[in-house]
């Protein structure tokens, strides 16, 4: 079993609608919890960082996590299509630098 | 330019061939990382470097992999008698300070085929 669970998709939705994205864990350690965007053919850019428990907004990203679970949200508001990208979730214990990440799930919005 | 600069772009190899793969940091940061990514899956850490020293380098599968950093900006990643599954993108990525809150700002990656 992998250590960061996410589904590959692919997801797909009209403009305008509100995404969800998730990702699970099985690493108690994991303090540390990232989104990216990853276009084709190009490298990840962060999205979303997050420490710990709660909630993080911006703009129209939304990156929640809840630890009890293990269980990680990204949500994107109005999604449009240049939204259309593989999502990577990522997660890292104190201490270390190193990222553990999802496969990633493809979303498509179309117009 | 202002982002990580990867070099080659692109790959082929023979298999058994030796093949080094270059990165350019973000002028400034001193912590510099490689991932490798296979089709439809994450990346995959491999090592981490912060200035010249590897700070951490449990990711490399083997010991065909090495990695050096010899002035602390661009580094290079080495891999003997390559393997077919050693096909993959490369990704290299550098951070300001290395510190957990220090976003990683990867490059485009070196796709490398090995036939």
């Amino acid at each position: 079993q992998k250590e960061v669970e996410q589904d590959p998709g692919p997801l797909s939705v009209p403009e305008g609608a509100i995404v969800s994205l998730n990702c699970t864990y099985s690493n108690s350690a994991f303090q540390y919890f990232m989104w990216y965007r990853q276009y084709s053919r190009k490298g990840p850019e962060l999205l979303m960082y997050t420490y710990s428990s709660g909630n993080k907004e911006d703009g129209r990203f939304t990156a929640q996590v809840d630890k009890s679970s293990k269980y990680i949200s990204l949500f994107i508001r109005d999604s449009q299509p240049s939204d259309s990208a593989t999502y990577l979730c990522a997660m890292s214990e104190t201490g270390r630098r190193a990222l553990t990440f999802g496969s990633g799930t493809r979303l498509q919005v179309q117009p | 330019g202002a982002g990580v600069s990867q070099t080659p772009s692109n790959k082929v190899t023979e298999k058994g061939k030796y093949v080094e793969l270059r990165c350019d940091p973000i002028s400034g940061h001193t912590a510099l990382y490689w991932y490798r990514q296979s089709l439809g899956q994450g990346p995959e850490f491999l090592i981490y470097f912060q200035g010249t020293g590897a700070a951490d380098d449990s990711g490399l599968p083997n010991d065909r992999f090495f990695a050096v950093r010899p002035e602390g900006s661009v580094s290079t990643l080495k891999i003997q008698r390559t393997e077919r599954g050693d096909s993959a993108v490369y990704l290299c990525a550098s951070s300001a300070t290395g510190g957990t809150n220090s976003p990683l700002h990867f490059g485009n990656g070196t796709r490398l085929t090995v036939t």
